[in-house]
């Protein structure tokens, strides 16, 4: 099992640039989403998704598109680069809690995306 | 709005010695709690994990109490080690919210002096 992968691990973009962040994962795993953490702010839910075909937004979805076409993957999508997307990327999988609880998550390594 | 709240983001110990780490949360809805911990370059790894009817849940080195009325956790690490050196965050969840969702907190930086 390579669990929770992403890539690129590192980008730089420009302003206004568009780009697709890419998370697989091999667990076959319901439940998959994005954060994102800023020096001093933790962990904030970007986009989730609990099955193929649906998605729905967390804290801070502006700016970002997502869609879940497969269970394995779960890319997230840059329209338009600004500064303020400057962060580090964390997607996460999990099975669905049946009882009622929060299953573990799984993160992966992160991307580190740096926006001029 | 902060819904999960680390105070004292870094903590320096003794290797050995008691690691302390305190949460608070706001929201009453929370009934499932977590802590992760993560090295830089690395995403977050689970560490353990309470739920609203328990009050303490233990796993090791590692234990989470859990004060309701206070809406406050802790996390003891005992003894601490060199490699327990990492960020913990706390995390919380509430089945109301359903599909996995969870708040974090800003971490804690831990540091364990050989």
């Amino acid at each position: 099992n390579a669990g929770v992968t992403q890539t690129p691990k590192f980008q730089v973009l420009k302003t206004g640039q568009s780009m697709t962040l890419q998370c697989a994962q091999d667990m076959n795993h319901e439940y998959m989403s994005w954060y994102r953490q800023d020096p001093g702010m933790g962990l904030r839910l970007i986009h989730y998704s609990v099955g193929a075909g649906i998605t729905d937004q967390g804290e801070v979805p502006n700016g970002y598109n997502v869609s879940r076409s497969t269970t394995e993957d779960f890319p997230l999508r840059l329209l338009s680069a600004a500064p303020s997307q400057t962060s580090v990327y964390f997607c996460a999988s999990s099975y669905i809690g049946t009882s009622g609880g929060t299953d573990t998550q799984y993160f992966g390594p992160g991307t580190r995306l740096t926006v001029l | 709005d902060q819904q999960v709240k680390q105070n004292s983001p870094s903590l320096s110990v003794q290797e050995g010695r008691i690691s302390i780490l305190n949460c608070d949360y706001t929201n009453s809805m929370f009934d499932y709690f977590l802590w992760y911990k993560k090295y830089p370059a690395e995403g977050p790894t689970f560490l353990i994990s309470i739920s609203s009817i328990k009050d303490k849940n233990e796993d090791g080195r590692f234990t989470v109490f859990l004060n309701k009325s206070a809406k406050h956790l802790s996390l003891h690490i005992v003894p601490s080690q060199p490699g327990d050196s990492a960020v913990y965050f706390c995390a919380a969840s509430a089945v109301l919210w359903g599909n996995n969702r969870l708040a974090f907190g800003k971490g804690n930086q831990v540091v364990v002096i050989p």
